[in-house]
């Protein structure tokens, strides 16, 4: 299957600081990536979709000032949490469909992201 | 967008039995999607259903897609250890996906 990578797979920063999550289709190109938030022992919460070449789409409830998405290439999509705070820290997931090469809907995800908010 | 009601939350069960997971929604899918995802890990397409009453089986995995189109489940016969992890449901909303909250299966032999 197609396969997605994330950089880094943890960070831990203080608390004002910005981090950027990077996610990539190795071996596709992905028009649409998405970005996916887990706290422990819960379900995925889609944060935004990030389109390549234009601006992100924001789920109701997420900042879209404080989580900046770029989708500069069909291979990359960035996420950058600004002025991180304690409650930001979670477990970030990319992910992205490979829509030339599957029939189906499917989204193959990265690793995951876990940030650490000191 | 509306979440899918996925129940039982966990579920424990000794190796050699078997285990369902069920996935209702209120309003009529176009399709659902299943996932695993192993602890530590990140989710792992399983299966897609489309069809209205769909079957459809992986080994001893067994999907289901309900005759309205608003509820799945996934029956796996004969647990074994491998099979640990949080199974999601998932919806299609546009382009993107809404995960159900998910169920921990945990398996002691």
């Amino acid at each position: 299957g197609a396969v997605v990578s994330q950089h880094p797979s943890w960070v831990i920063c203080k608390s004002g600081t910005s981090v950027k999550i990077e996610c990539r289709s190795l071996d596709f190109q992905a028009t649409t990536m998405f970005w996916y938030r887990q706290f422990p022992k819960q379900s995925l919460m889609l944060m935004a979709t990030s389109n390549e070449g234009s601006k992100a789409t924001y789920e109701q409830g997420v900042e879209k000032d404080k989580f900046l998405i770029n989708h500069a290439s069909l291979t990359l999509s960035t996420l950058t949490v600004t002025s991180a705070h304690p409650e930001d820290s979670s477990f970030y997931i990319c992910s992205a469909r490979d829509v030339q090469g599957s029939t189906y809907n499917e989204q193959f995800f990265g690793p995951g992201t876990r940030l650490t908010v000191l | 967008g509306q979440q899918v009601m996925q129940i039982p939350q966990y579920q424990h069960v000794q190796e050699g039995e078997d285990f369902t997971t069920y996935c209702n929604s209120s309003t009529t899918l176009s399709n659902i999607q299943w996932y695993k995802q192993r602890p530590g890990g990140h989710p792992v397409f399983l299966i897609q259903l489309v069809k209205s009453g769909e079957v459809k089986k992986q080994k001893r995995l067994t999907f289901q897609f309900g005759e309205a189109k608003k509820n799945s489940s996934l029956h796996i016969t004969a647990t074994q250890t491998t099979d640990v992890g949080t199974y999601f449901c998932a919806r299609q909303a546009g382009t993107a996906l809404i995960f159900g909250k998910g169920t921990t299966l945990s398996v002691s032999s």
